[in-house]
């Protein structure tokens, strides 16, 4: 079975500063898909990014980047001067890339909450 | 307007009464899925369907029952309701090539159970 563990429950930083939220994933497959989600305080889930397990290259996007370290099993998520409209549970999750039983099944870690103080 | 919307966005009923959450996409999606998100736990999968006459339990069904009207309608039922299924409520879909693809997620449902 696969899991997924955000160590993070909580982070608070301060306008400006960088903050990096940690996944942890363990699975058998050799082929999956991971995702970042941002739940802002009104509830709704914000698809952040996809990343394929063949893919290693890190991605940036405006000020949020992604390392994804197959070797740590990591896929680490860095918010560059934050704001305070970051401020959200961010969830981490993984779904196996292949047509049989279990590969429907998006698994969840269970979120770091982020807030960020002006 | 949204893609993938939810009714009711909120509601509270008693314990022992009936409770059906709906769920409808315009995205044209086969792959339609019902979620139960508990402060502090994430995510967890109740039931999901890959096509209309397609409906599978997930990890979390005991006390839920789900009715795929078409392919652009999922429903969740909670037959006699208990305080414990307090919860935000997802409904989310994807394409049917894999699975892996983007799930994408309604606005969810808060239900409360008294």
């Amino acid at each position: 079975a696969q899991k997924v563990t955000q160590a993070q429950t909580e982070i608070s930083v301060v306008e400006k500063e960088d903050v990096t939220l940690d996944c942890v994933y363990e699975t058998r497959d050799t082929t999956y898909y991971l995702f970042w989600y941002k739940q802002p305080p009104s509830g709704e889930l914000v698809f952040l990014i996809r990343r394929n397990s063949f893919d290693e290259q890190n991605e940036i996007s405006g000020r949020y980047s992604w390392n994804f370290q197959k070797s740590t099993s990591s896929f680490n998520f860095t918010i560059t001067a934050s704001q305070v409209v970051d401020s959200a549970v961010y969830f981490c999750a993984l779904i196996l890339a292949y047509s049989g039983a279990g590969s429907y099944q998006l698994t969840f870690g269970k979120g770091t909450k982020l807030s960020v103080i002006p | 307007d949204a893609d993938v919307t939810q009714t009711p966005r909120n509601r509270i009923t008693k314990t022992g009464k009936r409770i059906m959450l709906e769920c409808s996409q315009t995205k044209g999606h086969d792959r339609m899925y019902w979620y139960r998100q508990d402060p502090g736990l994430g995510l967890q999968l109740i039931y999901y369907s890959f096509d209309v006459k397609d409906i599978n339990k997930g990890e979390i069904s005991d006390g839920y029952s789900v009715s795929r009207q078409a392919q652009a309608k999922f429903s969740l039922s909670l037959e006699s309701a208990i305080p414990n299924q307090t919860a935000l409520y997802f409904c989310a879909t994807s394409s049917g090539t894999g699975g892996y693809n983007e799930q994408f997620f309604g606005p969810g449902t808060r239900l409360t159970v008294l």
